[in-house]
């Protein structure tokens, strides 16, 4: 069974571009969940969709943001890149019940110069 | 969400038992404890998850102790490759919105 696939692996932009995120979550997992880790500030959780619908939200500006589609794949976006947006994209998937684990990605290393 | 505190960092001796050892004072009835492992440049991976008392598998143990404020997660006989940062969680509804605190690094030594 395949794992959780992030693309790109390693990303570099500028301040002020934009960038996409892809995550393919693990065959028949519906939720998928992005986490933002930084040295400075850890994993952070920024949301999570549940077929198709953003099902949770963390303290993020309205910058990022993200979608799912029908096949569960998941793709968040940042707008208006900022130097602070460098980190490394985690993304987790699950069956999406309670209380079930969480399985990641290898992530997407953002740098923005 | 229930806030975990766990230390900072630990250092080991290779061959030795482990144990880290997590507060979660504002534990919820339908929370449950799990842990996660993560090395540099890679997303966190599962270890052991438990409600009560004592869950064992192939690579640790987790003790809860009866009133669920804390737990301690127990890796026997470490390794090098054990050298990782230790997450303990505490969340209801899986990937609705898995809080992570700051771990604890764990540092292996030969």
């Amino acid at each position: 069974k395949a794992g959780v696939t992030q693309t790109p692996r390693y990303l570099i932009k500028t301040r002020g571009q934009q960038v996409t995120l892809s995550c393919s979550p693990i065959s028949g997992h519906r939720s998928v969940s992005w986490y933002q880790q930084t040295p400075g500030q850890g994993l952070q959780f920024l949301f999570e969709y549940f077929s198709e619908t953003q099902r949770n939200k963390g303290n993020f500006p309205g910058r990022f943001s993200g979608r799912q589609f029908s096949n569960s794949r998941s793709e968040m976006n940042v707008s208006t890149l900022e130097l602070g947006d460098s980190a490394l994209y985690l993304c987790a998937s699950s069956i999406g019940q309670q209380n079930e684990k969480l399985f990641f990605g290898s992530g997407t290393q953002l740098s923005v110069l | 969400l229930a806030k975990t505190t766990q230390p900072i960092s630990m250092d080991s001796y290779e061959g030795q038992e482990v144990n880290i050892t997590c507060s979660h004072n504002n534990i919820a009835t339908n929370d449950y404890i799990t842990w996660y492992q993560q090395f540099p440049s890679q997303g966190p991976r599962f270890i052991i998850q438990g409600y009560k008392t004592k869950v064992t598998n192939e690579v640790a143990s987790l003790f809860i102790p009866a009133d669920r404020k804390s737990s301690t997660l127990s890796l026997p006989r470490v390794s090098l490759s054990d050298t990782a940062v230790y997450y303990c969680l505490v969340a209801t509804g899986g990937g609705f919105k898995t809080i992570f605190g700051a771990g604890t690094r764990l540092f292996v030594k030969a």
